[in-house]
């Protein structure tokens, strides 16, 4: 079965520093997404991407984020001057565009470190 | 916004037992996924069930969108289940949708 992949799995940062986060989602999937999870706590939505823009991004996606899909097969949230607080899982997502309520399918996260 | 709460928030069983997780949201979903969140942190997709009843081996779950809730029966519990149980419901918006995750069920299965 197709899956989204994440790398790295695990990224440990100097406060202030900028970090990439990559993501290969399905090949034949259209919409893309970010979240992020706090440790202990619930999985909140970030940004939503489709059609080479922002769809939708809620008020934790700060001017400090980005997202690119750089080529055809990568989708990438940067964040650029890197906080503490920033800390948490992040967890990449893809769903097909056959219909608007089809499954959204994760990678396995990347655990982001901020020192 | 709409609000999604899963309820116990802790679940201790003795591996053999039955239990079943409860999903409550506020307002009408377009869809609802469930999750299972290993040790390790991995998201893994169990159910996508706008409605009706799906079953997966010993899970199953159902899903009455009218009255708003979900529910995730998980029978002759295994250690294997530990880990946070999350339902998230499918919003939709003019160019796509996103997903609300509820607070999620630690449950702690014991040998």
């Amino acid at each position: 079965e197709p899956e989204v992949t994440q790398t790295p799995s695990h990224q440990v940062t100097q406060m202030g520093q900028e970090v990439i986060l990559r993501c290969v989602p399905i090949s034949n999937h259209l919409y893309f997404y970010w979240y992020r999870q706090i440790l202990g706590q619930k999985v909140e939505f970030l940004v939503s991407f489709y059609n080479n823009e922002i769809s939708e991004k809620s008020e934790i996606f700060d001017d400090q984020f980005s997202v690119e899909r750089p080529d055809g097969s990568n989708f990438t949230l940067k964040i650029r001057s890197t906080k503490l607080e920033d800390s948490a899982m992040y967890f990449c997502a893809s769903r097909s565009g056959t219909a608007r309520n089809q499954p959204q399918h994760f990678g396995d996260g990347t655990r982001l470190s901020i020192l | 916004g709409i609000q999604v709460e899963q309820s116990p928030p802790d679940l201790i069983l003795q591996e053999g037992a039955n239990s079943t997780l409860r999903c409550n949201f506020s307002d009408s979903v377009n869809n609802l996924q469930w999750f299972h969140q290993n040790p390790w942190g991995q998201l893994i997709n169990l159910f996508y069930i706008p409605s009706g009843t799906k079953q997966n081996g010993r899970l199953s779950a159902t899903t009455v969108a009218t009255e708003r809730y979900s529910l995730l029966y998980i029978s002759s519990s295994q250690t294997t289940d530990s880990g946070v149980y999350f339902c998230a419901v499918l919003i939709s918006f003019n160019a796509g949708n996103m997903l609300t995750f509820g607070g999620g069920t630690r449950l702690m299965v014991k040998p």
